[in-house]
């Protein structure tokens, strides 16, 4: 299976910021996913990401707050803009390779 | 529409007993079946999955999980549980009609006894 890395794994940062987070894959890859965890919560998905198109988004989210790009077939970034206490959860990458889903170690986005 | 429903958000157990994480799915087409563990501070590994072959299917750690269509359950075991079992379970489902889209169940936190 591919080996997904994210940058940051943790970061602190002031409400009203952003907060740009990458995922690295060490294999090209048409489908990249990005999910939230919420505290305590289950995974909830973001938006598809596929080279070459816009990214899709799923009900609740948005591009102003969450822009997603996909430069190539190895790399993806995600930013939480204009960041509130309330996107403070984990942030996971993953990569679709057949019918199963890989993740990434995920950034835990603490927002004061 | 699909859907994930994971009986239990806590389940205890002592060390060496028996574990069973309980999953029942709803799926229109055959489903493919996940099984993931996540460790604190970790991302989500895969257990196991199902994909149509084997209903019994393997997985790392010693755990296994059986597909019961008729009952529509994925449940997942092991044997006897070691300290280091101790996590967040997700059970997850999709299916090529839906893009292979996965929806994740809502977690069950395993607690492990000395």
């Amino acid at each position: 299976s591919a080996v997904i890395s994210q940058k940051p794994s943790r970061d602190i940062c002031q409400r009203g910021t952003s907060l740009t987070i990458q995922c690295q894959v060490d294999s090209q890859v048409t489908m990249m996913f990005w999910y939230r965890q919420q505290p305590g919560q289950s995974l909830t998905l973001i938006a598809t990401a596929n080279q070459g198109s816009e990214a899709t988004y799923e009900s609740g989210f948005v591009i102003d707050k969450f822009p997603i790009s996909r430069p190539n077939l190895t790399f993806s970034t995600l930013t939480v803009s204009n960041m509130s206490p309330e996107d403070s959860s984990i942030y996971l990458c993953s990569v679709q390779e057949q019918e199963t889903q890989y993740f990434g170690p995920g950034t835990r986005l603490l927002v004061l | 529409a699909q859907s994930v429903t994971q009986l239990g958000s806590h389940v205890s157990v002592s060390e060496g007993a028996l574990v069973l994480l309980r999953c029942n799915y709803s799926s229109s087409v055959p489903p493919y079946l996940f099984w993931y563990v996540q460790y604190p501070n970790q991302g989500l590994q895969l257990l196991l999955k199902y994909t149509s072959a084997a209903t019994l299917v393997k997985g790392i750690n010693g755990f296994e999980a059986e597909f019961k269509k008729s009952e529509t359950s994925f449940h997942l075991t092991k044997p006897s549980a070691h300290m280091s079992d101790a996590a967040e379970y997700f059970c997850a489902v999709s299916d090529r009609n839906g893009g292979f889209k996965t929806i994740f169940g809502a977690g069950t936190r395993l607690f492990v006894k000395a």
